[in-house]
Formats: C-alpha cells, sequence, structure tokens
C-alpha cells in the first residue's frame, strides 16, 4: 500500500516562499515508473498541476509555464521524500496543495494522493 | 495547453437512477497506441480526488462496477448505472496525454 504524507506550514506572508514536503511511504522516490507531482485547487483556478520530478537513469523535472519561474520540486533519496518550493508568493497562491503519484504505463494517472495542505498567503 | 470541459456543472441525482456525466477536450487524447488519455476522478467532501477510471475505460483498483468511462478523440462520458448516496461529491475528468495536465471544472453530484 502506497501512502503520500504531506507536512508544511499552512500560513505564509506574501513575498516570501512556501515550502512543503510529501514523505512517500510504499514506494520509492527514485522509482522507474512514477512521476511525483505538486497540484493545487483553488475556487478561481479549479485542479492545477504545478510540476513534477522524476527518476529515468537521471533526474527530470517539468513545471507549469504560470509558476516556471518560481518554483521548483525537488526528491530527497536518503528520506524518500520530494518537496514543494514556490518563491515570491501572493495571495493568488492561496489553495489547497496536493502532492501526488503519477503511475506510468498501464494506467497512466495520479493514482495515488497526499491528505492535502490549505496554504494560505497573507501578512 | 489542452481545455477541458464538463456538462452539466451540477446533477442531482435519485439514488436508484443512471447518471451521466460527459466530458470534451479541445484536442484529441488518442495516443499513437490507441489508448485515449482521459482519467475521471472524483472528491468526496473534504477529501482529496481519488482515482475512478484511467486511460478512458479502465476502473481503478477498488471502483465499483457501477461506474463506467467511454468515448474517444474530444468526447468522453462516464456513467454511473445505478447512484449510491455515497457517490456525492464533484466529479473532474483530466487529460493525461501532455503536460500541463489539465482538469476539467468539475460535475458536482449531490442528491435530490
Amino acid at each position: 500500500q502506497v501512502y503520500l504524507q504531506q507536512s508544511g506550514p499552512g500560513l505564509v506572508k506574501p513575498s516570501q516562499t512556501l515550502s512543503l514536503t510529501c514523505v512517500i511511504s510504499g514506494d520509492s522516490v527514485s522509482s522507474n515508473s512514477a512521476a511525483w507531482n505538486w497540484i493545487r485547487q483553488s475556487p478561481t483556478r479549479g485542479l492545477e498541476w504545478l510540476g513534477r520530478t522524476y527518476y529515468r537513469s537521471r533526474w527530470y523535472h517539468d513545471y507549469a509555464v504560470s509558476v516556471k519561474t518560481r518554483i521548483a520540486i525537488n526528491p530527497d533519496t536518503s528520506k524518500n521524500q520530494f518537496s514543494l518550493q514556490l518563491n515570491s508568493v501572493t495571495p493568488e497562491d492561496t489553495a489547497v496543495y496536493y502532492c501526488a503519484r503519477w503511475y506510468s504505463g498501464s494506467r497512466d494517472s495520479f493514482d495515488i494522493w497526499g491528505q492535502g495542505t490549505l496554504v494560505t498567503v497573507s501578512s | 495547453d489542452i481545455v477541458m470541459t464538463q456538462s452539466p456543472l451540477s446533477l442531482p441525482v435519485t439514488p436508484g437512477e443512471p447518471a451521466s456525466i460527459s466530458c470534451r477536450s479541445s484536442q484529441s487524447l488518442l495516443h499513437s497506441n490507441g489508448y485515449n488519455y482521459l482519467n475521471w476522478y472524483l472528491q468526496k467532501p473534504g477529501r482529496s480526488p481519488q482515482l475512478l477510471i484511467h486511460l478512458d475505460s479502465n476502473r481503478a483498483s477498488g471502483v465499483p462496477d457501477r461506474f463506467s468511462g467511454s468515448g474517444s478523440g474530444t468526447d468522453f462520458t462516464l456513467k454511473i448505472s445505478r447512484v449510491e448516496a455515497e457517490d456525492v461529491g464533484v466529479y473532474y475528468c483530466m487529460q493525461a496525454l501532455e503536460i500541463p495536465f489539465t482538469f476539467g471544472p468539475g460535475t458536482k453530484v449531490d442528491i435530490k
């Protein structure tokens, strides 16, 4: 059974950095069959895919154009987890943030989701 | 980016009756391997989205067989043969063909 456990602050000040962590159990961040994603959900933007990291002989990263200049998603193999950093946040970044596993091949879908973290950007 | 639309956006249902949700994409989701890269998710109140259907018509593990997906190209349908009270929530379609992955606006299903 695969689980994703999220952690991180629920309140971030404008212009600061949003940081969240997703701990993986039951799978490996270095899996050749998975990609590790961050998705957010807000009333105004709905479900929005932010980016992913995955390992296929080397590490790859892909990011949504809307956040490309401000985002970093990094794996931590020693702790079997991955993280999200979103810089220079504004109130528009207020959302519920989810980490999710993308399983390649027979499923090609987000099959496992974290519990979600509500992040509010406010002074 | 591929734009996903859904209809209806709100769907009151009667337990035991069938229900159907439509999803349309702005470009074909048919991959050269013959699969349509369209997934369906259900977000129950207060919960994270959960995978229902992947690659157009394949039920995820543990999903009851009253749920079925169909379609091809740009037009897809999720059907519930007999709605149960536990099926309430918001249903999303999502294109899995290319990044950025994009979701529909959601269809809220509740009991009449």
